[in-house]
């Protein structure tokens, strides 16, 4: 069965920098969209980065492009969030999310268990 | 950025009753709407994708409907595992965009 693992969280002052990983496993990873999705309390559910499948497309949310690079290795199964600049207000879970699609432009149909990144002084 | 409004934010049912859930998006994203249940501690989980089409093993008390910028999602026969938060997400635009939520709650 499809299982997506995510590691990397903690607490990080801000402007520092921070990488998650997501490892996944139960389906071809390189045949799939990728996407990574954060959740504060305060502001719900927040879509942040796609990438495809063979990693030629990516996108990211206005409020993290620059900051933060998605990024994937379909040789270990794993996708990854470059995090830098850190704010405050990215402290959140954040999940990885699989696309049923290759190219990230559909929904997300399994989702890890996330891991928490907190940004504070 | 298109925003999703849900309504209501609450909605407090008995096991048994129906449940009917509103999303409503500012601008026509035909039919590129999805729905997602939370339980406390717990990741989002696909219910619904194309508006209509249930994911793989939801059950069939899950439907969903409508095009354009209404969206329902009824819950014909609350069951008490169904007790948890919906979110509507939009994949008509980037970026791509989640409602606030509606929390079923039980009565």
């Amino acid at each position: 069965q499809v299982q997506l693992v995510e590691s990397g969280g903690g607490v990080v002052q801000p402007g520092r920098s921070l990488r998650l990983s997501c490892a996944a496993s139960g389906f071809t990873f390189s045949s799939y969209g990728m996407h990574w999705v954060r959740q504060a309390p305060d502001r719900g559910l927040e879509w942040v980065a796609v990438m495809s499948h063979n990693g030629i497309y990516e996108y990211y949310r206005d409020s993290v492009k620059g900051r933060f690079t998605i990024s994937r290795d379909n040789s270990k199964n794993t996708l990854y969030l470059q995090m830098s600049s850190l704010r405050p207000e990215d402290t959140a879970v954040y999940y990885c999310a699989k696309d049923p699609s290759s190219s990230g432009y559909d929904v997300f149909d399994h989702w890890g268990q996330g891991t928490l990144v907190t940004v504070s002084s | 950025e298109i925003v999703l409004t849900q309504s209501p934010a609450t909605l407090s049912l008995s096991p048994g009753e129906r449940a009917t859930l509103s999303c409503r998006a500012s601008q026509d994203i035909s039919n590129f709407l999805a729905w997602y249940q939370q339980k406390p501690g717990q990741a989002p989980r696909l219910l619904i994708y194309g508006a209509s089409s249930r994911a793989t093993g939801i059950p069939a008390r899950f439907s969903g409907s409508g095009s354009g910028t209404d969206f329902t999602l009824t819950i014909s026969s609350l069951e008490p595992e169904d007790f948890a938060v919906y979110y509507c997400q939009q994949r008509g635009n980037w970026p791509r965009t989640f409602g606030r939520g509606t929390k079923v709650e039980i009565k």
